[in-house]
């Protein structure tokens, strides 16, 4: 089976500032991981993903991670953070066969302050 | 227009009451997905569907039903609601010739039951 662990429920950091939020994973076989961001009142959006190939994953608003397989981990990082980014976010896994079901973490939530 | 979208968006009820939350999508995708999402556990599935002859329960099935009534719509039945099925509730969707595993989600329905 399956699991994601998000190390940190709670992220605080000024605006500007350099972000990580670290996720690591739990599987025997080959995944696919997934960070997605939830901004307010809104449904899941996603950020970036990793299949195959490059570890250093770019998404969108200016997101990156890096897939670690000996550390099993996959932290999402930003270097300038904007008030804009505060949401939560959401690391997820998948295997790439079968019933493409997504297990989450549980959710870290960033807030960015001026 | 949204590609995925959910009804009611907000719903109280009471405890004992049947409630039916609706998804439909018009991405033309064969697989969709019922998750629950609670402060501090991410998301949880429910309940996903292959095509309208394939249900499947997921992690935390009891207390839920399910209905795919046509490939683009896939209903979510509490048969008798209790307090602790207050949540947010999403709806995802996914096509399994992308081979990526990429879901996309509704905006969410948030269900509070008293």
């Amino acid at each position: 089976a399956q699991s994601v662990t998000q190390l940190d429920s709670q992220v605080p950091v000024f605006e500007e500032a350099p972000v990580e939020l670290r996720c690591n994973y739990s599987s025997s076989v080959s995944v696919y991981l997934f960070w997605y961001v939830q901004y307010p009142n809104q449904g899941l959006q996603l950020l970036l993903k990793y299949l195959s190939g490059s570890t250093l994953v770019k998404g969108i608003n200016g997101f990156e991670a890096e897939f670690n397989k000996s550390q099993t981990s996959f932290h999402l990082r930003k270097p300038s953070v904007h008030i804009s980014d505060t949401a939560e976010y959401f690391c997820a896994v998948s295997e790439p066969q079968g019933a493409q079901k997504l297990v989450f973490g549980q959710g870290t939530r960033l807030t960015i302050n001026p | 227009d949204a590609d995925v979208t959910q009804t009611p968006r907000n719903r109280i009820t009471k405890t004992g009451k049947r409630i039916m939350l609706e998804c439909s999508q018009t991405k033309g995708h064969d697989r969709m997905y019922w998750y629950r999402q609670d402060p501090g556990l991410g998301l949880r599935l429910i309940y996903y569907s292959f095509d309208v002859k394939d249900i499947n329960k997921g992690e935390i099935s009891d207390g839920y039903s399910v209905s795919r009534q046509a490939q683009a719509k896939f209903s979510l039945s509490l048969e008798s609601a209790i307090p602790n099925q207050t949540a947010l509730y999403f709806c995802a969707t996914s096509e399994p010739r992308d081979y990526n595993n990429e879901q996309f989600f509704g905006p969410g329905t948030r269900l509070t039951v008293l």
